[in-house]
């Protein structure tokens, strides 16, 4: 099965309404990263959180490393944040290598 | 800086056709990606180098996938031959060393094949 889940799938919100945006995972990570992707464009790395709780203008990311989750929070969306969220984590071990989830589709509305 | 850049940005190939992607990481990266993005699967590894030795070749994707890297800043992924379920965006990333782990990914290339 898909070793990062992300729920969930889509999202619609009216601006200025907060998103919280969920993963999970089932292996252990030594890392996690955030990604957002516009629509047709490529990803851009958001936050690098493996554990604890870190903050980027209106994001607030939260890793419980214990637990295996993650959860992203926008506060006060707007239209330009539409678009799709990734989670990805660096399993342990040699390869170092990401392993995404299928992402959170994000459409805010004016 | 330069960021990641992946030329063509769209190609069209017809079925059994060679073709061949490129990737230019960021300058002083050490790691290069290549991956393949679909709706239903998601990002999915296809090549890992580590100061251009290739670290995991992606398994399934061995047999019509061959991605290279003759030197530190350019790398090739040749799609021999295509087939229609090969239609994807290919992505290719980068990063350095440290304790960031951080990924920079390139714009794709989107590959349609008839």
């Amino acid at each position: 099965g898909q070793q990062v889940q992300q729920s969930p799938s889509s999202l619609v919100l009216q601006e200025g309404e907060n998103a919280e945006l969920q993963c999970n995972f089932s292996s252990t990570a030594t890392q996690l990263q955030w990604f957002y992707q516009s629509p047709g464009g490529s990803l851009v790395s958001l936050l690098s959180n493996p554990s604890g709780t870190k903050h980027t203008g209106r994001l607030t990311s939260t890793t419980v490393t214990k637990e295996r989750r993650s959860s992203l929070h926008i506060s006060s969306s707007q239209t330009t944040d539409s678009g799709t969220y990734l989670c990805a984590i660096d399993q342990t071990g040699n390869t170092r290598k990401l392993i995404f989830g299928l992402g959170t589709t994000l459409q805010v509305q004016p | 800086d330069a960021g990641v850049t992946q030329t063509p940005r769209h190609e069209v190939a017809e079925k059994g056709q060679t073709i061949i992607l490129k990737c230019e990481p960021v300058s002083g990266h050490n790691d290069l990606f290549w991956y393949r993005q679909t709706k239903i699967q998601g990002l999915e590894l296809l090549s890992y180098f580590r100061s251009k030795s290739l670290m995991e070749d992606g398994g399934a994707f061995k047999d019509r996938f061959k991605a290279e890297m003759l030197n530190s800043s350019f790398s090739t992924l040749k799609i021999q031959p295509t087939e229609p379920k090969d239609s994807a965006v290919y992505l290719c990333a980068s990063r350095g060393q440290g304790s960031s782990y951080e990924q920079y990914f390139g714009p794709g290339t989107r590959l349609t094949v008839l």
